[in-house]
């Protein structure tokens, strides 16, 4: 059974640009969500996406999108980077099916620095 | 707003137990958890406990929980220094992580 992974690992992008992180969900798990973990800080829950549509969304402007795809696998975007975008973005799926109980599997995360 | 609340530093001698503290704001979480994140790392769930219940033991780990007083607690029996990390409670019924403890183990 595989994990949950992210790419990047590492990724430094400008100011104004765009970025894609990728996701590749847990084996059998149907739903991801993504967090942004600035340094010293506990992860801010992003949006969620089950079965392909957004179903829950933290407090992330409009410039923060997903994508989930048919495989479960997800990207997140995210447009006009700011520096304080610079942060450790992290995945997590699951699949609510086998309960809760089981919590979130979570990726190592995509650190991002934007210069 | 929903909060998730702990203490940020707890340093402990090996050998010791250490007990790491939270205080949540929703009572309407069904599931609480612990996670463990080690430097440059994701987050590793630890364990976790139903509202139902008030406490948990898996191995060295106890959880408990004091749904009255909204108070989660985490207590790692014979700390060794592999158990340094940054911990988060966390709940998710709405997603929300505490701002973590970091654990300092001394040999």
């Amino acid at each position: 059974e595989t994990g949950v992974t992210q790419s990047p690992t590492h990724l430094i992008k400008t100011r104004g640009q765009q970025v894609t992180l990728r996701c590749s969900s847990q084996s059998g798990h149907n739903t991801v969500s993504w967090y942004q973990q600035a340094l010293g800080q506990g992860p801010q829950f992003i949006f969620q996406y089950y079965r392909e549509e957004e179903n829950g969304r933290g407090n992330f402007p409009p410039r923060f999108s997903g994508l989930q795809f048919p495989n479960y696998s997800s990207e997140l975007n995210v447009n006009a980077l700011e520096l304080d975008d610079s942060a450790l973005y992290l995945c997590a799926s699951s699949n609510p099916g086998t309960g809760s109980s089981y919590g979130y599997t979570f990726g190592s995360g995509t650190r991002l620095t934007v210069v | 707003g929903e909060d998730v609340e702990q203490s940020l530093f707890l340093s402990v001698r090996e050998g010791d137990s250490s007990v790491i503290n939270c205080t949540y704001t929703d009572s309407s979480s069904t599931y609480l958890y612990w996670y463990k994140q080690e430097p440059g790392a994701g987050l590793q769930l630890l364990t976790y406990i139903f509202s139902n219940m008030d406490m948990k033991q898996d191995q060295r780990l106890t959880v408990l929980l004091n749904k009255k007083d909204k108070h989660l607690s985490l207590r790692i029996a014979d700390t060794q220094t592999g158990d340094s990390a940054i911990y988060f409670c966390a709940s998710f019924n709405k997603f929300y992580f505490g701002s973590g403890t970091k654990l300092n183990v001394k040999p």
